[in-house]
């Protein structure tokens, strides 16, 4: 069984432009989750998607994020425009429900300069 | 709100030394409790947790937690360390029916020879 895979592994952009993370759950997991690790920081929660539908979306830090999941398969996560506080390693996870253990993918590693 | 305390940013420990690494936690409700690892350069992977039961878990390579709700605590411990047992470990708690994960700031393993 293929594990949370994400895209792209590391990405080094300018302040300013836009990117765009995409992650792949686990089939059949109708839950995703984003988290982010900042430099010597804790890995804080993002956002939560059941299917298509976002649950939670308290911890995404401002209107410069956008979660998406059409259709209730892979997400993306836009961030436009990017400022240097974003740079940190975005994490996806999956879980089948709330009661199981979330898995991870290996992140993704975003570099604002 | 839930939050998660891990005193030891760095754990340097000999090869075939035995080790523990420490994790209290705060709710005001009842948790599952985990314990993530990341090795070098790979994803967070999930190496135990307690969900309900016995309050003694262990994993596959060795690693053991115990539950210990009346000092809020989920340590981990190892017998006999290996050098492939240098990673970061993270641990982190989540409330019954919510989807969030908290995280401790992490704890790096350094085993050396």
């Amino acid at each position: 069984e293929a594990g949370v895979t994400q895209f792209p592994s590391h990405s080094v952009i300018e302040k300013g432009q836009t990117v765009t993370l995409r992650c792949d759950p686990i089939s059949g997991h109708d839950n995703l989750y984003w988290y982010r690790r900042v430099m010597g920081k804790e890995i804080k929660f993002l956002l939560h998607f059941v299917k298509e539908s976002k649950q939670d979306e308290s911890g995404m830090p401002n209107n410069r994020f956008l979660a998406e999941r059409t259709g209730g398969t892979y997400s993306t996560l836009k961030v436009q425009p990017a400022e240097l506080e974003d740079s940190g390693v975005y994490f996806c996870a999956s879980s089948q429900d709330l009661n199981q253990p979330q898995h991870f993918g290996d992140g993704t590693r975003l570099s604002i300069l | 709100a839930q939050s998660v305390t891990q005193l030891d940013s760095q754990v340097p420990v000999f090869e075939e030394a035995p080790v523990e690494l420490r994790c209290n936690y705060s709710s005001s409700v009842s948790v599952y409790l985990f314990w993530y690892v990341q090795y070098p350069n790979q994803g967070l992977q999930l190496l135990l947790k307690y969900l309900s039961g016995s309050t003694l878990v262990e994993s596959i390579n060795g690693f053991e937690a115990e539950f210990n709700k009346s000092q809020t605590s989920f340590h981990l411990r190892k017998p006999s360390v290996h050098i492939s047992d240098t990673a970061e470990y993270f641990c982190a708690v989540k409330a019954l029916g919510y989807s969030t994960l908290t995280f401790g700031k992490g704890t790096m393993l350094l085993v050396s020879p």
